[in-house]
C-alpha cells in the first residue's frame, strides 16, 4: 500500500513564482488535509476537503489554493511565493471523521 | 477555538528510565479525541496512542500510556522503558467529536525528547 504520496520532497522557489504540491492516495479515503509545519512548531491546516468537489479553509488559508477534482487527488497551489512560506507542507488522509490520519511524508520548500 | 499547549520544549531521559510528557489543552467542547504524535529526525509524522475523551480509562499502546484528566484538561504521554529509538519531537494534538464538520487537528508547539544511553 502506498496510502499517500507526496511530490516533490524538496524544493527551492525564487520570491514571486509559483508552484503546486502534489498529493495522492490510494486508499480511497474521503477526507484530504494540507497542513505547514515551521521550523520548531506544530503542524496548522491550510485546506481540507470532505469530499471531490468540496474543499474550506483551515487556519492559514492566505496565499495558498486547493481543488479536489477527483477523491484521490487534493493539489495545493502557491501563487507568487514569499518566504514566510518556507515550511514543510504535510498532507493527509482519513477515511471519516474522528479516524486516524495517514500522513505524507512532507514536502520541504525554501523560498529565497 | 482550541488551543493545546504543551510547557516542555525539551526533555531527556536515560535508557530504559520513564520520561512523561505534559500537555494541556482548552475546549469548550464535550466531545472530542487526543493524540499524542511522534515525529523522528525522518520527518514522518506516527501516531502513538489516541484517546476518546468520552472513555474514562486511560489508553495504552505497550510502552506508552496517558494521563488523561477531563475535568483539569490535561493529557499526559508517559514512555517506559525508554529507548534510543524514542528519541523524537512528540507532539499532543486535539480533535473535535465526530458531529462537527470536518475533523481537523489542533497542534500543540511540541516536546524535543532525546533518550541517552
Amino acid at each position: 500500500n502506498a496510502g499517500v504520496t507526496q511530490t516533490p520532497k524538496f524544493r527551492i522557489l525564487k520570491i514571486g513564482q509559483s508552484m503546486t504540491l502534489q498529493c495522492t492516495q490510494d486508499m480511497n479515503h474521503n477526507y484530504m488535509y494540507w497542513y505547514r509545519q515551521d521550523p520548531g512548531m506544530g503542524l496548522k491546516l491550510i485546506y481540507y476537503s470532505v469530499g471531490a468537489g468540496i474543499t474550506d479553509k483551515g487556519e492559514v488559508p492566505n496565499g495558498y489554493n486547493v481543488s479536489r477534482s477527483t477523491t484521490e487527488d487534493f493539489p495545493l497551489r502557491l501563487e507568487l511565493a514569499a518566504p514566510s512560506q518556507t515550511s514543510v507542507y504535510f498532507c493527509a488522509s482519513t477515511r471519516d471523521r474522528a479516524d486516524v490520519y495517514t500522513f505524507g511524508s512532507g514536502t520541504r520548500l525554501t523560498v529565497v | 477555538a482550541q488551543t493545546v499547549t504543551q510547557s516542555q520544549p525539551e526533555m531527556s531521559v536515560q535508557e530504559a528510565e520513564t520520561v512523561t510528557l505534559s500537555c494541556t489543552y482548552d475546549t469548550s467542547e464535550s466531545n472530542y479525541y487526543l493524540f499524542w504524535y511522534k515525529q523522528p529526525p525522518s520527518r514522518q509524522m506516527i501516531l502513538v496512542i489516541r484517546q476518546e475523551a468520552y472513555k474514562q480509562q486511560n489508553a495504552t499502546e505497550n510502552r506508552f500510556s496517558v494521563n488523561f484528566q477531563k475535568a483539569a484538561k490535561s493529557f499526559s504521554l508517559k514512555i517506559s522503558d525508554s529507548q534510543l529509538g524514542d528519541t523524537a519531537m512528540y507532539f499532543c494534538a486535539f480533535m473535535r467529536g465526530i458531529n462537527n464538520a470536518g475533523n481537523m487537528l489542533t497542534f500543540g508547539g511540541g516536546t524535543r525528547l532525546m533518550v541517552k544511553p
